[in-house]
């Protein structure tokens, strides 16, 4: 079966850091383009990270730009997300799907990320 | 980048259609095929329900359909059913690798 599984949210004081991990399984993650996306309580989805197959090329929203770093393993099939200089407005529920010519077909249940004091 | 534009909500009696716009820009959907639709499901993973403008992946039923015209697409659902009830995205590709969603449009059924 092809998942997804993320792992690493928790509760987190504004200014802190964690990391996401996201395993892959049931398909080979080196042959595909990678994403993180975001829901915050009640609202719609934001498209916050991606990554090539190979790692050669990344791009971060605005919102997230110099405080999160995306990154993959492909030996292990794993994509993490490295957050930090939390902020409250992180809140949410962090998904990697993946990244099948533009569409994400298949998505992760999510880990959800509080920021909070 | 904006988000795209959707409506709030649209409703509709079992067995109709509704149709939802997505407006967007020429760099974004008005540039590129890759506008792509999720259904969720309230507390539920997004699903992706049509790609590539009118492309319905295995299992989502045909009484979806996608299509574009000029900087606006559209996700119509014909022969409404009650579990149709859900929030949809749409999702366009505006260069650059980004990814831009629309705000989220709640369909309910009557």
């Amino acid at each position: 079966e092809v998942q997804l599984v993320e792992s690493g949210g928790g509760l987190v004081q504004p200014g802190g850091s964690l990391r996401l991990s996201c395993a892959a399984s049931g398909f080979t993650l080196s042959s595909y383009e990678m994403n993180w996306v975001r829901q915050a309580p009640g609202k719609g989805l934001e498209c916050i990270s991606y990554i090539s197959s190979s790692s050669g090329t990344i791009y971060y929203a605005d919102s997230v730009k110099g405080r999160f770093t995306i990154s993959r393993d492909n030996a292990k099939d794993s994509l993490y997300l490295q957050m930090n200089s939390l902020r409250a407005e992180d809140t949410a529920i962090y998904y990697c799907a993946r990244d099948n010519y533009k569409s994400l077909d298949v998505w992760g249940k999510g880990t959800m990320v509080t920021v909070s004091s | 980048q904006s988000a795209l534009t959707q409506p709030r909500s649209v409703s509709g009696s079992p067995g109709q259609s509704v149709t939802i716009s997505c407006a967007g820009t020429s760099g974004d959907i008005g540039a590129y095929t890759y506008l792509s639709w999720y259904q969720q499901h309230p507390g539920k993973v997004p699903k992706l329900m049509i790609y590539h403008v009118n492309k319905r992946p295995s299992g989502v039923p045909d009484r979806f359909s996608g299509s574009k015209s000029g900087n606006t697409a559209s996700l119509t659902i014909s022969g409404l059913q009650a579990e149709d009830e859900a929030d949809y995205y749409c999702c366009s590709y505006a260069g650059s690798y980004t990814m831009l969603f629309g705000g989220g449009t709640t369909v309910t059924v009557l």
